[in-house]
């Protein structure tokens, strides 16, 4: 059965603390990873896209890379504002009528100044 | 601005009634989603639609119902057989043929009184 585990569940990070957020996945032939962003009570906010292992994606302290098995999304010298859900999804290979995304359980991120 | 709208923002449920989520946009996407998320978990799939007038079951449609007579429009309704209701509701679309993320409404939140 296809999973996305992301990992931890919750990190509690000083500002300027640097870190890393997990996503491993296990699903035949991916298509696609994104990365979105959630604040509390709203509607999840695109973040990157990864269809290949090796790619890399920036945007400003976040950056998003990709292996076979898993994808990280690394946070450099953090700030408050950074702080919110980081949800992780998958596209699957086979032919699903729907291409559905298949969304990870979520990184709750808190940064304290 | 293209984009998604869900209202109401909050909604309240009695027991024993049923009500309609309501998602519009304006993206001229063809495939239309509905998730749940509770607290701290991440996104279920409720119920789908590739185009007008067809719609396919999500892992947890039951007590859901939804129509698609519309391609703007995509309502779900949580019908008296939701047991568990309280949750937070968010609407998705996506362009077709090709591996695009989502675009996410600010969700409905939904409480049982």
């Amino acid at each position: 059965e296809d999973q996305v585990t992301q990992s931890p569940e919750a990190l509690r990070l000083q500002e300027g603390e640097s870190s890393s957020l997990n996503c491993s996945y296990t699903v035949s032939g991916l298509r696609g990873l994104f990365w979105y962003r959630q604040d509390p009570g709203k509607g999840p906010e695109f973040l990157f896209t990864l269809y290949s292992a090796g790619e890399e994606k920036e945007k400003e302290r976040l950056k998003a890379t990709l292996t076979k098995k898993e994808s990280f999304l690394h946070i450099t010298a953090p700030k408050p504002e950074d702080s919110a859900t980081y949800l992780c999804a998958v596209y699957r290979a086979e032919n699903n009528a729907g291409n559905m995304l298949t969304f990870g359980g979520g990184t709750r991120l808190m940064v304290k100044p | 601005d293209g984009g998604i709208t869900q209202s109401p923002k909050y909604l309240f449920r009695k027991e024993g009634q049923n009500v309609t989520l309501s998602c519009e946009q304006n993206l001229n996407h063809d495939a239309m989603y509905w998730y749940r998320q509770d607290p701290g978990q991440g996104l279920r799939l409720i119920y789908y639609s590739q185009i007008v007038n067809d719609f396919q079951k999500g892992d947890i449609a039951e007590g859901y119902s939804v129509s698609r007579e519309k391609k703007e429009s995509f309502p779900l309704t949580v019908t008296s057989a939701q047991k568990n209701p309280t949750a937070f509701y968010l609407c998705a679309s996506r362009r077709q043929g090709a591996w695009y993320g989502y675009t996410f409404g600010s969700g409905t939140r939904l409480t049982v009184v």
